[in-house]
């Protein structure tokens, strides 16, 4: 399968605990996206790389939310002391810079916090 | 800001029924106009798109047409089967500071039924 892999698909923590998600994206795309689903919601957008470069966060991304991508290819998010309002569907997608708005979405990794 | 209203679900059709999913947007600028589906259990997936006005985008036997005039994109499908049963999300993107960070609106569940 060469779609967009995401893992873990479900999540279960306790408040306070550190959570990394890793996305793989499909091998050609250069652009990689962080997005957030609650329930009831849309994606809400987080973050996007292109290459390994990090060009833009937006306001919901608090400072306990790291992403990273080291070699321009696979992408972690890393949330550190979780909070309940932190339980929902995080979405990974990946596109080509060329892209007017396809993106491939992953599965999703649902992270539960109690 | 930029936003986007889709009408809420669920809406349960027989099928061979015709669909209409009313979409309308708000934006500072000139979107790019999109509709993603989500069948049970699978990512997002595009399922058409509409870049300028009067543009109409189709797919599968859905279309929607990009009404700059009303600022809406409407998805309709003149005869729905079971295998539709999914969650629709309307989208824009502005493209605008690069990237593809595309608003969502909340998704319209859609139950097809014998």
């Amino acid at each position: 399968d060469t779609g967009v892999s995401q893992d873990p698909r479900h999540k279960i923590t306790k408040r306070g605990q550190n959570v990394t998600f890793r996305c793989d994206p499909i091998s050609e795309h250069n652009r990689l996206y962080w997005y957030r689903q609650t329930l009831g919601q849309g994606p809400e957008f987080l973050t996007y790389f292109q290459n390994e470069a990090q060009l833009e966060k937006s306001r919901l991304l608090s400072d306990r939310f790291s992403a990273e991508r080291p070699k321009g290819s696979f992408s972690t998010l890393e949330i550190q002391r979780t909070e309940q309002g932190d339980s929902a569907m995080y979405l990974c997608a990946s596109s080509l810079a060329t892209s007017t708005g396809e993106l491939f979405f992953g599965e999703g990794s649902r992270l539960t916090v109690l | 800001g930029n936003s986007v209203t889709q009408m809420e679900g669920p809406v349960t059709l027989s099928e061979e029924a015709f669909l209409t999913i009313n979409c309308t947007y708000t934006a500072t600028g000139y979107p790019s106009l999109f509709w993603y589906v989500q069948y049970p259990g699978e990512g997002l997936q595009l399922l058409l798109k509409a870049t300028k006005a009067d543009d109409k985008g189709s797919n599968k036997g859905f279309e929607a047409t990009y009404r700059k005039e009303t600022t809406s994109f409407h998805l309709e499908k003149g005869s729905v089967q079971v295998s539709d049963s999914a969650v629709y999300f309307c989208a824009l993107n502005l493209l605008t500071g690069g990237g593809n960070k595309l608003t969502f609106g909340t998704g319209t569940q859609l139950k097809v039924e014998l």
